[in-house]
């Protein structure tokens, strides 16, 4: 089946370092993949996504690019601030019997220090 | 479009009690999902609804948990004989279906955290 597994942690940062979150995939067919961010309090919202290989997904100075072979969606970003700070999910969206039923990974924790 | 809404925002209830919960997704959105969180774990799919028609239930759902979504609008979701075990986050989505269906982006509400005694 479908399945994203994601690096554990919290990730525990000061302000401007660079940042890994590690994200791999198992999908039958082609998936689409996405990230989403999940601010204390709120719903989980995109971040960024991807919907072929060799794609890069961008948004708010975090990328990630869509690597088959692979099967990769690794989260960057080069100078990470306190606000920065939250749950990132690892989601996929590939055909599942014919539907298309997004699939998450069990996120990361991101604290960012002054 | 104020976005997903889900209500109530949490419940407490004692084990044996039923309990609904209600979505309420962007109007222009024709599909409807129903996702349960655990403390330190993702999103696990429940259900998905196309309009008014529930076109798959994952086997996690058993036959205490039931959902519907009357005329494709707003949709509940109720769980019978609540056990401790069901306590956990109940996460609604929606996404418009442009054909594309695998790089449809979800927009969730902030969902509806269920405490059983």
């Amino acid at each position: 089946g479908n399945s994203v597994t994601q690096m554990e942690g919290p990730v525990t940062l000061s302000e401007e370092a660079f940042l890994t979150i590690n994200c791999t995939y198992t999908a039958t067919g082609y998936p689409s993949l996405f990230w989403y961010v999940q601010y204390p309090g709120e719903g989980l919202q995109l971040l960024l996504k991807a919907t072929k290989a060799d794609d890069k997904g961008s948004n708010k100075g975090f990328e990630a690019t869509y690597r088959k072979e692979t099967t990769s969606f690794h989260l960057e970003k080069g100078s990470v601030q306190v606000s920065d700070s939250a749950v990132y999910f690892c989601a996929l969206s590939a055909t599942s019997g014919g539907s298309y039923i997004p699939t998450f990974g069990r996120g990361t924790s991101l604290i960012v220090h002054p | 479009d104020t976005g997903v809404s889900q209500n109530p925002r949490h419940k407490i209830t004692k084990r044996g009690q039923n309990v609904t919960f209600r979505c309420d997704p962007i109007s222009e959105h024709n599909r409807l999902y129903w996702y349960r969180q655990t403390l330190g774990q993702g999103p696990e799919f429940l259900t998905y609804f196309q309009n008014e028609a529930q076109l798959e239930k994952s086997r996690l759902l058993s036959d205490r948990f039931s959902a519907e979504r009357p005329k494709g609008s707003f949709s509940t979701l109720e769980i019978q004989r609540t056990e401790q075990g069901d306590s956990a986050m109940y996460l609604c989505a929606s996404s418009l279906d442009r054909g594309r269906s695998g790089a449809n982006v979800l927009t969730f509400g902030a969902g509806s955290r269920l405490t059983v005694l």
